[in-house]
């Protein structure tokens, strides 16, 4: 089966630039979530989604980011504009909620450069 | 708020030799999950162990254990047999089981080394 698949793998972008990642959760899954990874605050929720309804949505850190679910195989986090702190590795991951533990899978991420 | 911490930035062990990670959180809920991650260089987050609350035994996955002590909100990971392919960062992780409550709140992750 295939896992959470995220694109692009790698972003290089300039400051002020627009960027979208995107994810396809794993088949079957209802729940879909957005991390970030920064050496300075770790790994962190950016916002999650249930049955593509944004549930929380806190951790987004201002109003340069948004996410979308317009269904359920496919979300995007989009930055705009985007600056050099934004620079990170974003995970998508899915889970079924509902089911014990709710294990959540993650994709292999997307590392984004703001120069 | 719900807090996870690893206090071992880094471990390094002898291949075949047994290490434990170390993990403790903070929580007021008496019902809840915990997970180790496993990220290798490839950043890739893979699930090594998950255990539930409510469950007083211990849980296990080939080489990989947890010595899991609700009362003292402690959550050790311990690798028998240690290989070179099990060095990578470790991330302890906490999950509430209320509905709307769903995200993993991370620890700062420990660097594992294995030594030939």
């Amino acid at each position: 089966d295939a896992g959470v698949i995220q694109s692009p793998r790698h972003e290089v972008t300039e400051m002020g630039q627009e960027v979208t990642l995107r994810c396809k959760p794993i088949s079957g899954h209802n729940s879909l979530f957005w991390y970030r990874q920064t050496m300075m605050r770790g790994l962190e929720l950016l916002i999650y989604f249930n049955n593509n309804v944004p549930i929380d949505d806190s951790g987004m850190p201002e109003d340069r980011f948004s996410a979308k679910m317009p269904n359920a195989s496919f979300s995007t986090l989009k930055i705009q504009p985007s600056e050099p702190r934004d620079s990170a590795v974003y995970f998508c991951a899915s889970s079924l909620w509902g089911t014990v533990g709710g294990t959540q899978y993650f994709g292999p991420g997307t590392r984004l450069t703001v120069l | 708020a719900q807090t996870v911490t690893q206090s071992q930035p880094e471990m390094s062990v002898q291949e075949a030799e047994t290490v434990t990670l170390s993990c403790t959180y903070d929580t007021s809920e008496s019902d809840y999950y915990l997970f180790w991650y496993k990220q290798p260089p490839s950043r890739q987050m893979i699930l090594v162990i998950r255990q539930e609350a409510y469950k007083q035994q211990n849980a296990t996955e080939n080489r990989f254990s947890v010595n899991f002590q609700k009362a003292a909100k402690s959550f050790s990971l311990k690798i028998s047999d240690s290989q070179l392919g099990d060095a990578a960062m470790y991330f302890c992780a906490y999950r509430s089981i209320i509905q709307g409550a769903q995200k993993l709140v991370f620890g700062q992750g420990t660097r594992l080394t294995i030594n030939p």
